[in-house]
């Protein structure tokens, strides 16, 4: 089975540019977390889904960042504009059964804003 | 602020020893509590979940939790350098899926 699916991997801009994370959860998983990871702040949780439905989106650090879930198969981050201080690691995890707390990480996009 | 402390370390300890890992929480509502491993450039991987005070053990790894003292703690037996990594404690409380993660504690083992 093919795990939580991330990209870019990579992803270098400008200050100002929009920047669009994207994930695929492991099918079958109904839960859907972002974080974030710096290594001043650690692993950020900035919002989760469940059932395609933002649950907490509290993390999220401000109107810049966005988040969306159109289907079970899918979802994306969305920084506009970005700024230096948005650099960082970005994961997506799933759970098939998040009161488990047991989270499939992706591989994470590695975001750097000049 | 829901915090999970971890001395950052890092840790280092030979081939063999027994590796301690220390975790903080100052939820009084958390109550399952799960230790993740990260290697450098990878993700996070859950290696050890714990609800209960007490011990629980799993081949090299025991989880230890004492919610009296809001303290959980990881030890790995025999250890190997495979077990280099960042580890990383977090709480979860009954109502709602998040995870709060602590920073880690970066773990060396020496041959």
């Amino acid at each position: 089975d093919a795990g939580v699916i991330q990209s870019p991997r990579h992803e270098v801009t400008e200050m100002g540019q929009e920047v669009t994370l994207r994930c695929k959860p492991i099918s079958g998983h109904n839960s859907l977390f972002w974080y974030r990871q710096t290594m001043m702040r650690g692993l950020e949780l900035l919002i989760y889904f469940n059932n395609n439905v933002p649950i907490d989106d509290s993390g999220m650090p401000e109107d810049r960042f966005s988040a969306k879930m159109p289907n079970a198969s899918f979802s994306t981050l969305k920084i506009q504009p970005s700024e230096p201080r948005d650099s960082a690691v970005y994961f997506c995890a799933s759970s098939a059964q998040p009161n488990t707390g047991e989270l499939f990480f992706g591989e994470g996009s590695r975001l750097t804003v000049l | 602020q829901k915090e999970v402390e971890q001395n950052s370390g890092p840790l280092s300890v030979p081939e063999g020893a027994i590796a301690s890992l220390n975790c903080t929480y100052s939820d009084r509502g958390s109550q399952s509590f799960f230790w993740y491993r990260q290697y450098s450039g990878k993700s996070p991987e859950l290696i050890m979940f714990i609800y209960s005070n007490g011990d629980k053990e799993d081949g090299r790894f025991t989880a230890q939790l004492n919610k009296a003292s809001q303290y959980v703690s990881l030890l790995i037996r025999d250890s190997q350098p495979s077990d280099s990594a960042t580890y990383l404690c977090a709480a979860k409380a009954n109502s709602g899926y998040a995870l709060n993660f602590g920073k880690g504690t970066s773990l060396l083992v020496t041959p």
